[in-house]
């Protein structure tokens, strides 16, 4: 029973280049979020998807933040033109279902440590 | 504005020394509240999820309750590995998204 896999573990960009974050739910979960810890901060929502599809975006940042989940292969966070704000760890989680109850609790990835120099 | 508010920042109990953190929340309507466990380094681990005041879940060492406007992780007789910083989020009516708190880093002493 594999859990929600990220890679990479560790990213180093440098300022103004494309960082992409992929994220493979867990098995048979078809809702998949994502989540920025920020140093000394609390974990923040960004996006929440299902297959082909963005559910709320409420989180994400306005412009250089894209995330999608294609039919077939995993969910990708792409950040284009990364700035030294951008150094985070960014986790994935998913989840079974949206209903209220145990098949709706959001298991998490180890994350993905993105470093801007 | 939906707001999750844990306390303490941080504790240091000695092993067996039993104690509780709190977290508050004020949300618009309350579809459930989460506790998670993060370890350094590592992403959230998932241990309880209530939905109704009054609720309790137990598991080893670990007793989550949950009122009106506060939510409560009681750690009985703690052992060394249970230092770990304890998460607590909610999730709103209508939405999926999780609001977390800034959580409570515990350490247990040997």
């Amino acid at each position: 029973n594999a859990g929600v896999m990220q890679n990479p573990r560790h990213l180093v960009r440098r300022r103004g280049q494309e960082a992409r974050l992929r994220c493979s739910p867990m098995k048979g979960h078809s809702h998949v979020y994502w989540y920025r810890q920020l140093p000394e901060e609390g974990l923040k929502f960004m996006v929440y998807l299902q297959k082909e599809n963005i559910i709320d975006e409420s989180g994400m940042p306005k412009e250089r933040f894209s995330a999608e989940f294609p039919k077939e292969g995993p969910s990708i966070l792409r950040i284009q033109q990364v700035v030294r704000g951008d150094s985070a760890a960014y986790f994935c989680a998913s989840s079974l279902l949206r209903d209220r109850g145990s098949k709706n609790i959001q298991y998490f990835g180890a994350g993905t440590r993105l470093s801007v120099l | 504005e939906d707001q999750v508010t844990q306390s303490p920042e941080a504790l240091r109990l000695q092993e067996g020394e039993s104690s509780s953190l709190n977290c508050s929340y004020t949300v618009s309507g309350l579809r459930g509240l989460f506790w998670y466990r993060q370890d350094p380094g590592k992403g959230p681990e998932f241990l309880f999820t209530l939905y109704s005041a009054g609720e309790e879940k137990e598991k080893e060492r670990l007793k989550a309750t949950l009122t009106k406007k506060e939510s409560f992780l009681h750690i009985t007789a703690p052992k060394p590995e249970d230092s770990a910083t304890y998460l607590c989020a909610v999730q709103v009516t209508g939405f999926q998204k999780l609001v977390f708190g800034t959580g409570t880093r515990l350490l247990v002493s040997p």
